[in-house]
């Protein structure tokens, strides 16, 4: 079945580079979100689309980190200047309403590697 | 500030037998919470998940019990089997929000 994608599944940045991640979210989904896992950590919310709006980005950790979807169906992490803290996987989640909280599903995640 | 806890990192049962997870949280506005399963390489796979108003939910082998006056649930497998082992969170949400707070995880161990 189509599930939610993303890629690449592993990207090696040196430091002070900008990488850019990419999301697939099951077709139709209105909602979909951003999250960071830390090693050992559970994932936490970075950024939230209701469609192509951008609701919440209050876990986004700096301004180097954007994110998008200007159609409301693919969406773009962007870190730029990357450092080593940014390290960690990148899960994308997509649900099929908003407003009311639902099952997720998620991605495969990005694992972002930074040197 | 860590909202939801889950205090045990590992947890190793043999097949046949119950497994008993557990999640704390300190937020007395969260009203949904869910469990996810997660396997190496994966995704975080959804399980089962709760309401507030309800203090029991039952799926085959899966119960989640939600005690809210002591802000702790907890995810029942009975009974186990090899298959379950993998990492299991506890999330949680507020009213208002779609966005899930997640805890640091248990890993299960099934073993025969």
């Amino acid at each position: 079945g189509a599930g939610v994608s993303q890629s690449p599944r592993y990207k090696v940045a040196k430091r002070g580079q900008d990488v850019a991640l990419r999301c697939d979210p099951i077709s139709g989904h209105v909602s979909l979100f951003w999250y960071q896992q830390a090693l050992g950590q559970g994932p936490e919310f970075l950024t939230y689309f209701q469609n192509e709006a951008q609701l919440d980005k209050s876990g986004l950790p700096s301004d180097r980190f954007f994110a998008e979807r200007p159609e409301g169906s693919v969406s773009t992490l962007k870190i730029q200047r990357t450092q080593q803290e940014d390290s960690a996987v990148y899960l994308c989640a997509s649900s099929l309403v908003a407003g009311v909280v639902s099952e997720q599903y998620f991605g495969p995640g990005t694992r972002l590697t930074v040197t | 500030d860590q909202q939801v806890k889950q205090n045990s990192p590992s947890l190793s049962v043999q097949e046949g037998r119950i497994s008993i997870l557990n999640c704390d949280y300190t937020n007395s506005m969260f009203d949904y919470f869910l469990w996810y399963k997660k396997y190496p390489a994966e995704g975080p796979t959804f399980l089962i998940s709760i309401s507030s108003i309800k203090d029991k939910n039952e799926d085959g082998r899966f119960t989640v019990f939600l005690n809210k006056s002591a802000k702790h649930l907890s995810l029942h497998i009975v009974p186990s089997q090899p298959g379950d082992s993998a990492v299991y969170f506890c999330a949680a949400s507020a009213p208002d929000t779609d966005k899930l707070i997640f805890g640091t995880g248990t890993r299960l161990q099934v073993f025969p």
